[in-house]
């Protein structure tokens, strides 16, 4: 199993720019979720979702956008970067409640310029 | 809302000896589980332990474990015989019982193990 893949893994931007980060997983989870990590800050949530077509913000939501139209999927985007954006960026997925492991993917460093 | 929070920002600690890392946190919820990430210089996030904070036995995990002090809302994870592959940032996390997927994590610790 691949388990939880993210691309790239890494990328540099120019301020203004859109991307979008991927994130695919292959262990039929339903819950999906998009951290970011900063120095001395650990990991925040940024958005996460339940299920297919079902999404809500997490602790730091603003300038991001989501959408889960598989259960694979959850692609995280930035429709205008900013240098406060310059962060590694974890995606990660569990299957239900319970305290149920979440597994990562190996981030991806975004870098704006 | 809840808070975590771990206070050693960096430790170290001479390979095979014990170490002790602090995590405390903050919620009005009685039901919630507890975890410990390690990270190492690889950047994978890689669980260590978990808590379900209905269980007072303290979890453990070969040489990992935890001291779940459920009134004080303290849970510190304790290294037995250091090795050098535990070099790395730990996390500590706490997770609402009914909240898959939204995961709340303390500002990390960095520990080095010493040869």
């Amino acid at each position: 199993n691949a388990g939880v893949t993210q691309t790239p893994k890494f990328q540099v931007l120019k301020t203004g720019q859109s991307m979008t980060l991927q994130c695919a997983q292959d262990m039929n989870h339903e819950y999906m979720s998009w951290y970011r990590q900063d120095p001395g800050m650990g990991l925040r949530l940024i958005h996460y979702s339940v299920g297919a077509g079902i999404t809500d913000q997490g602790e730091v939501p603003n300038g991001y956008n989501v959408s889960r139209s598989t259960t694979e999927d959850f692609p995280l985007r930035l429709l205008s970067a900013a240098p406060s954006q310059t962060s590694v960026y974890f995606c990660a997925s569990s299957y239900g409640t319970g305290g149920i492991e979440a597994f990562f993917g190996q981030g991806t460093r975004l870098t704006v310029v | 809302a809840q808070t975590v929070t771990q206070s050693q920002p960096e430790m170290s600690v001479q390979e095979a000896e014990t170490v002790t890392l602090s995590c405390t946190y903050d919620t009005s919820e009685s039901n919630y589980y507890l975890f410990w990430y390690k990270q190492p210089p690889s950047r994978q996030m890689i669980l260590v332990i978990r808590q379900e904070a209905y269980k007072q036995q303290n979890a453990t995990e070969n040489r990992f474990s935890v001291n779940f002090q459920k009134a004080a809302k303290s849970f510190s994870l304790k290294i037995s015989d250091s090795q050098l592959g535990d070099t790395a940032m730990y996390f500590c996390a706490f997770m609402k019982y009914n909240q898959g997927g939204k995961l709340i994590f303390g500002q990390g610790t960095e520990l080095s193990v010493k040869p």
